[in-house]
């Protein structure tokens, strides 16, 4: 079946714009999740959806990062003002429904994001 | 200190040969750990996850040891194809509803030689 979808692959902006990233999870999936990753580092975690909600906004860098989930399904993580430090690959990853722990996390090719 | 530590590498190893990572984690309530693999300009991906009795899959085995909060992973008859970073990860600081948050090592860049 499908797997997580991001798009676009890959975007080029200059800085102070504002870019939306968009995320389609596994059809059923109730949790969605949000990590940016760094050249030479592991993935860092962002933003945490259960559903339509936020359970856990804790890795948002600053209040230039908003995403939202409206219908529990497809997510946008979007970036005002961006800087050149936001350059990144941002991934998005699903799972069955969130809890527990012991769940995967299904991710997707990411988005590869150049502020210039 | 970082919350899960490892060597970057990179780990140059002939074709055949056994391999192993090491990872340790800084917080002891801790409550998941997996490893992952990822692909030069890839997503990561589930490789295995890690428990307490060791757990083996193939060629691969994983160990926990909660004791002195160290995760490995051994590679026996490495492969071409295994050439990859692997990511030590940990999830689950608290059990409350919802934190599920995955926590990435920096990773542990391998290359088989053939």
């Amino acid at each position: 079946g499908a797997g997580v979808s991001q798009t676009p692959s890959n975007k080029v902006t200059e800085k102070g714009k504002y870019v939306e990233l968009r995320c389609d999870p596994i059809s059923g999936h109730t949790a969605l999740y949000w990590y940016r990753q760094s050249l030479g580092q592991g993935p860092e975690f962002l933003i945490y959806f259960q559903g339509t909600g936020a359970a856990d906004d804790s890795g948002l860098p600053n209040d230039r990062f908003f995403a939202v989930r409206p219908e529990g399904s497809v997510s946008t993580l979007k970036i005002q003002r961006t800087e050149r430090g936001d350059s990144a690959v941002y991934l998005c990853a699903s799972s069955v429904s969130g809890v527990g722990g012991e769940e995967t996390q299904y991710f997707g090719p990411g988005t590869r994001l150049l502020v210039l | 200190r970082k919350e899960v530590e490892q060597d970057p590498g990179p780990f140059n190893v002939p074709e055949g040969a056994t391999v192993a990572f090491n990872c340790t984690y800084s917080n002891s309530a801790s409550q998941s750990f997996f490893w992952y693999r990822q692909d030069c300009r890839k997503e990561p991906k589930l490789l295995m996850s890690v428990y307490s009795s060791g757990n083996e899959d193939g060629r691969f085995t994983a160990q926990l040891n909660r004791a002195s909060q160290y995760i490995s992973l051994l590679i026996r008859d490495s492969k071409l194809s295994d050439s990859a970073t692997y990511l030590c990860v940990v999830n689950g600081v608290t059990i409350d509803f919802g934190n599920e948050k995955l926590t990435f090592g920096t990773g542990t860049r391998l290359t088989i030689i053939p």
